[in-house]
């Protein structure tokens, strides 16, 4: 059963960077897509991006020019990097498995970006 | 980007009605439709992808029909545990895009 754990800081002043880790077990992150969802407090879902294990990367073209999306194999984790945030990028960060529709979701952690 | 409006977005229901939530992409995307539930606080979790196929452990009460641009799910004999919010997500273009949710509470 393979299980996904997000991991990183609750929060974060505005104009820095948010970084989150996602540790993946019971399964190797190679020959997957792995991407990052965002669910803001009491609102709907939206995809940040994806990372294949080789190193693709996809973003959302609304967020692309603040994200990075990174994979490390030997540690079967991959990571979040959002820049420049605002008030408005608070919400609930989901790391999961991409098949296209999404089968392997993490727990969640709230990311709340305040001074 | 492929735009999905999902209809009711509140829908009061009973235990063990039959309900129906709709959702409709602004352009064709055969079947690549994926149902999420989810419950407060929690992660979602797939019920129906590729618009009518069931995820493993899914009960058999949830079912999924619809192609191009319309498409449905179906709860029927709704129990207490299926009091949630669903999602539907379309899958066939990336940016993946999740319509704004339907939550089914109990009447």
């Amino acid at each position: 059963q393979v299980q996904l754990q997000e991991s990183g800081p609750g929060l974060v002043k505005p104009s820095e960077t948010l970084s989150l880790t996602c540790t993946v077990s019971g399964g190797s992150i190679n020959s997957y897509y792995w991407s990052w969802i965002r669910q803001p407090p009491g609102k709907g879902l939206e995809w940040i991006g994806y990372i294949y294990y080789s190193g693709s990367t996809n973003y959302n073209p609304s967020l692309k020019s603040r994200v990075t999306i990174s994979v490390d194999t030997s540690k079967n984790q991959f990571s979040l990097k959002l820049s420049s945030v605002t008030a408005a990028d608070t919400a609930v960060y989901y790391c999961v498995r991409d098949r296209g529709y999404v089968d392997y979701w993490g727990q969640g952690t709230l990311v709340t970006v305040s001074s | 980007d492929i735009q999905l409006t999902q209809s009711p977005s509140f829908l009061s229901a009973s235990v063990g009605d039959t309900v129906t939530i709709t959702c409709r992409a602004s352009q064709g995307i055969s079947s690549y439709l994926a149902w999420y539930q989810q419950k407060p606080g929690k992660a979602p979790k797939l019920l129906i992808y590729v618009a009518s196929t069931l995820q493993s452990g899914v009960p058999a009460r949830f079912s999924g029909s619809g192609s191009g641009t319309e498409f449905t799910l179906t709860i029927s004999s709704l129990q207490p545990e299926d009091f949630a919010t669903y999602y539907c997500q379309q899958l066939h273009s990336y940016p993946l895009i999740f319509g704004g949710g339907t939550k089914v509470e109990i009447k």
